[in-house]
């Protein structure tokens, strides 16, 4: 069985360009979290989706980042007009039905970089 | 105050020793599950162990177990004959029943194993 898949591994832009991060979770899987990870940092949460909802996006900056979980095809993270600090690496996990006490299975990330 | 707490920055040990990577926690909610996460350096995260608050013993998977001290809250990991391909970054993180199942992190400690 596939894990979540993150594509693409690596995407370069430029200031003011739109990235687009896709992730597709494992298969049965209806939920969905984002996180970003700045260099020497952990993991910080960005946003928590099911299928076609938000349910919890208290980590997510305000302004030019969104996200979404259609009900066909892979969750996407949108930042538009990057910034430099927007470089880091985002990391998608997957879980089943919402169950405090079961892993979540990551992908291996996309870096984004900045020029 | 920080939720999840790793002191140790960075540690060297003598491959075939065992290891204690620290990790305490603060949390209000009395359902919670406490993972640790190994990033090696191809940025990949992968679940290592899970221990829940409600369990009654320590986790172990393999060469890796759980010390869980529930009244000082705190877990931490204890890796046995450490290998060279343990060297990477390791991450305690901790999953809150009532906060939407996000994982949060603490800033992770990098291990090197001396051959």
């Amino acid at each position: 069985n596939a894990g979540v898949m993150q594509n693409p591994r690596h995407l370069v832009r430029r200031r003011g360009q739109e990235a687009r991060l896709r992730c597709s979770p494992v298969k049965g899987h209806s939920h969905v979290y984002w996180y970003r990870q700045l260099p020497e940092e952990g993991l910080k949460f960005m946003v928590y989706l099911q299928k076609e909802n938000i349910i919890d996006e208290s980590g997510m900056p305000k302004e030019r980042f969104s996200a979404e979980f259609p009900k066909e095809g892979p969750s996407i993270l949108r930042i538009q007009q990057v910034v430099r600090g927007d470089s880091a690496a985002y990391f998608c996990a997957s879980s089943p039905a919402r169950q405090a006490h079961q892993p979540q299975h990551f992908g291996d990330g996309t870096r984004l970089s900045i020029l | 105050a920080q939720k999840i707490t790793q002191t140790q920055p960075g540690m060297f040990v003598q491959e075939k020793e065992a290891v204690t990577l620290d990790c305490t926690y603060d949390t209000s909610d009395p359902s919670y599950g406490l993972f640790w996460y190994k990033q090696p350096s191809s940025g990949e995260m992968i679940f290592l162990i899970y221990q829940g608050s409600y369990d009654q013993q320590n986790a172990t998977e393999g060469r890796y177990s759980l010390n869980f001290q529930k009244a000082r809250k705190s877990a931490n990991l204890v890796i046995s004959a450490s290998q060279l391909g343990d060297s990477a970054m390791y991450f305690c993180a901790m999953r809150e029943n009532f906060g939407n199942e996000k994982l949060t992190f603490g800033t992770g400690t990098r291990l090197t194993i001396i051959p």
